[in-house]
């Protein structure tokens, strides 16, 4: 049983393109996420969700939005696609227990490559 | 802005070798300070918390520590399943309560571990 699930692995598109990538989880977590790997292999954080509320939106470009249907589904649409955003997007969610907010637990991670 | 820098970045080990990973971080007030491993084509798995300088974390032939101003990583007498990349990652305390899962990852060591 898949704890973390995203949809598809890989997605190879045209510039200026719409794409979506949809994430599930099965552990009963409140609090989902997306971060972005880079080709140099840096996470950073794009967006938080917790129990269906945006929590957190690190600067990222308004062609990307999050929506969360539930607190188990937290899927990402990106707008006019870019070259620059080529990367690895990656799921996670993570307990809501104090001190335990930070042991994230990652999907296997959408490969998309922008032509 | 909350800084980690990994080093370093690829080390070659062969089996049986014991060595260390550092992960050097600045964060204005920590809230802890995670170790996760990532195979290649995956997400990152969490292998361990440490909160506070001092504390010691093990697991199998991984041994993680915590000063003030960075962590060690140790690999005692590793074996070629221990091949992977290990990113250190710091959860820092924001006001407002808004660190939920909002980790700054270093760009990984790539550890190769021969047989």
């Amino acid at each position: 049983d898949t704890a973390v699930s995203q949809t598809p692995k890989y997605l190879v598109t045209q510039m200026g393109n719409d794409k979506s990538i949809k994430c599930e989880q099965n552990l009963g977590h409140d609090t989902m996420y997306w971060y972005k790997q880079d080709s140099k292999k840096f996470l950073k954080i794009m967006f938080s969700y917790n129990n269906k509320e945006l929590i957190i939106n690190e600067t990222v470009p308004n062609r990307f939005s999050p929506k969360s249907p539930d607190k188990a589904h937290l899927n990402l649409h990106i707008n006019s696609l870019e070259l620059g955003d080529s990367a690895v997007y990656f799921c996670a969610s993570s307990p809501r227990f104090r001190g335990r907010t930070g042991e994230l637990f990652f999907g296997e991670g959408s490969r998309l490559t922008v032509l | 802005e909350d800084q980690v820098t990994q080093s370093p970045e690829a080390l070659r080990l062969q089996e049986g070798e014991s060595s260390s990973l550092n992960c050097s971080y600045t964060v204005s007030g920590l809230r802890g300070l995670f170790w996760y491993r990532q195979d290649p084509g995956k997400g990152p798995e969490f292998l361990f918390t440490l909160y506070s300088a001092g504390e010691e974390k093990e697991k199998e032939r991984l041994k993680a520590t915590l000063t003030k101003k960075e962590s060690f990583l140790h690999i005692t007498a590793p074996k070629p399943e221990d091949s992977a990349t290990y990113l250190c990652a710091v959860q820092g305390i924001y006001a407002g309560g808004t660190s939920y899962g909002k980790l700054t990852f270093g760009q990984g060591t790539i550890l190769t571990v021969h047989p």
